[in-house]
């Protein structure tokens, strides 16, 4: 198996609901990622996690909460967004790098979020 | 300035014709790179990985890096229709900073039959 897949595909929500996004990968990748991406724009890092630790958290707001529950699954939880949250939200996983490497990161096909 | 610069685009060419697409970065600290192809409403797909200058081939792509120019290539050969998408260029220091990639803008493609 060597995809990323995520679920929902598309998610539509107010901005007083609470809802959670689904990463699963089965490579056997230590590393996973959330990334934010808006029309025509690169992705943006969210979050990096590393032995199911959270290692990197890019200045997100605490409207969104990671979770990594095990080696294969991330989860992103969402809670009293705003209309500008609304983008296509991808995870990717990769190879944990030894030192001084950076290796390849795959990402998943993404959840489209709008925020009502 | 950003720290990797790409051509937006769109990039036009007729079905078969050779693609070159760029990127250019300042921070001499990158040291591998990939390219990855979205189609729309997609996620990205990885399509070549370097990590030394000089040319790495796959098929009809080829991926070139000049490290003292601070400049990367992608071309296609035999472009097709189905190539048509966004391409961005990503890059990383390796070091503790271990996976964070520095993305380009992307260039959207567009190969016409």
């Amino acid at each position: 198996d060597t995809e990323v897949t995520q679920t929902p595909k598309h998610l539509v929500m107010g901005m007083t609901n609470k809802k959670s996004l689904k990463c699963e990968q089965h490579m056997g990748h230590r590393a996973m990622y959330w990334y934010k991406q808006k029309a025509k724009k690169p992705p943006e890092l969210m979050f990096v996690y590393s032995y199911e630790k959270l290692s990197i958290n890019e200045s997100v707001p605490s409207r969104f909460s990671p979770e990594c529950p095990n080696s294969s699954l991330l989860n992103l939880h969402l809670h009293a967004l705003q209309p500008e949250d609304s983008a296509l939200y991808l995870c990717a996983s990769s190879p944990l790098s030894r030192a001084g490497e950076v290796n390849e990161q795959f990402f998943g096909p993404g959840t489209r979020l709008t925020v009502l | 300035q950003k720290e990797v610069e790409q051509d937006p685009g769109p990039l036009s060419v007729p079905e078969g014709a050779i693609v070159s697409l760029n990127c250019t970065y300042s921070n001499s600290a990158f040291q591998y790179f990939m390219w990855y192809r979205q189609y729309s409403r997609k996620g990205p797909e990885l399509l070549m990985y370097t990590y030394s200058s000089g040319n790495k081939e796959d098929g009809r792509f080829t991926a070139q890096v000049d490290k003292s120019s601070k400049y990367i290539s992608l071309f296609i050969r035999d472009s097709q229709p189905s190539d048509s998408a966004t391409y961005l260029c990503a890059m990383g220091p390796g070091g503790n900073a271990g996976n964070m990639l520095t993305f380009g803008g992307g260039t959207r493609l567009m190969v016409k039959p």
